[in-house]
């Protein structure tokens, strides 16, 4: 059975940084490209980014309005994808999930950014 | 960026109604069209990928049309689990952009 499991929201305040974590089992984790997805509150669904597998180049892309501030990288050895978020913005806080594509999701981590 | 256009917004239908939700892209996606289900504070799930493609596990009730720019999700035979938001997703290009969501709610 296909697992996501996201860790690493909570409180932050506008300027600051958040490490998110997105830990996979159930699957061949280093062959698949994963994406982040964000939702923010009474919101519709915002792709975030990302992360093609090594043996198909590492390829990261991001949305827009992340682009130059959301990192996402993956550690293949611990099956975990990561979400490296800096200069955060009002307009980031939302539920933040992990899918394998769009098949098999994450249940989020909330990040809130907020003096 | 590919632009994402569902209507309507949002609809009141009746258990046992055909309800139909379009989706239309700012260029041509061939057929790289993703629909999805999501219910209140749960994550999304896939109903439709390639246009018309059921997801493993799907009511064979919920179906999906089109191709280019003009794409359509229909559920047969409206179910009260089918009482949630759908949002349609392009995958022929990053940024894999989504619909803004069509809620579906209890007439």
């Amino acid at each position: 059975e296909v697992q996501l499991v996201e860790s690493g929201g909570g409180l932050v305040k506008p300027g600051g940084s958040l490490r998110l974590s997105c830990t996979a089992s159930g699957f061949t984790f280093t062959n698949a490209w994963m994406t982040w997805v964000r939702q923010a509150p009474g919101k519709g669904l915002e792709w975030v980014g990302r992360i093609k597998s090594k043996a198909d180049g590492g390829t990261r892309d991001y949305a827009t309005p992340v682009k130059g501030r959301f990192t996402i990288s993956r550690d293949d050895s611990k099956n975990t994808l990561y979400l490296q978020m800096d200069s955060l913005k009002t307009d980031d806080t939302a539920v933040y999930y992990c899918t394998t594509g769009g098949r098999d999701w994450g249940q989020g981590t909330l990040v809130t950014v907020s003096s | 960026d590919i632009q994402m256009t569902q209507s309507p917004s949002s609809l009141s239908a009746s258990v046992g109604d055909r309800v139909t939700i379009t989706c239309r892209a700012s260029q041509s996606i061939s057929s790289y069209l993703n629909w999805y289900q999501q219910k209140p504070k749960k994550p999304p799930t896939l109903l439709i990928y390639t246009a018309s493609s059921l997801q493993s596990g799907v009511p064979s009730r919920f179906s999906g049309s089109g191709s280019g720019t003009d794409f359509t999700l229909t559920i047969s035979s409206l179910q009260p689990e089918d009482f949630a938001t759908y949002y349609c997703q392009q995958s022929y290009d990053t940024p894999r952009t989504f619909g803004q969501g069509t809620k579906v709610e209890i007439k």
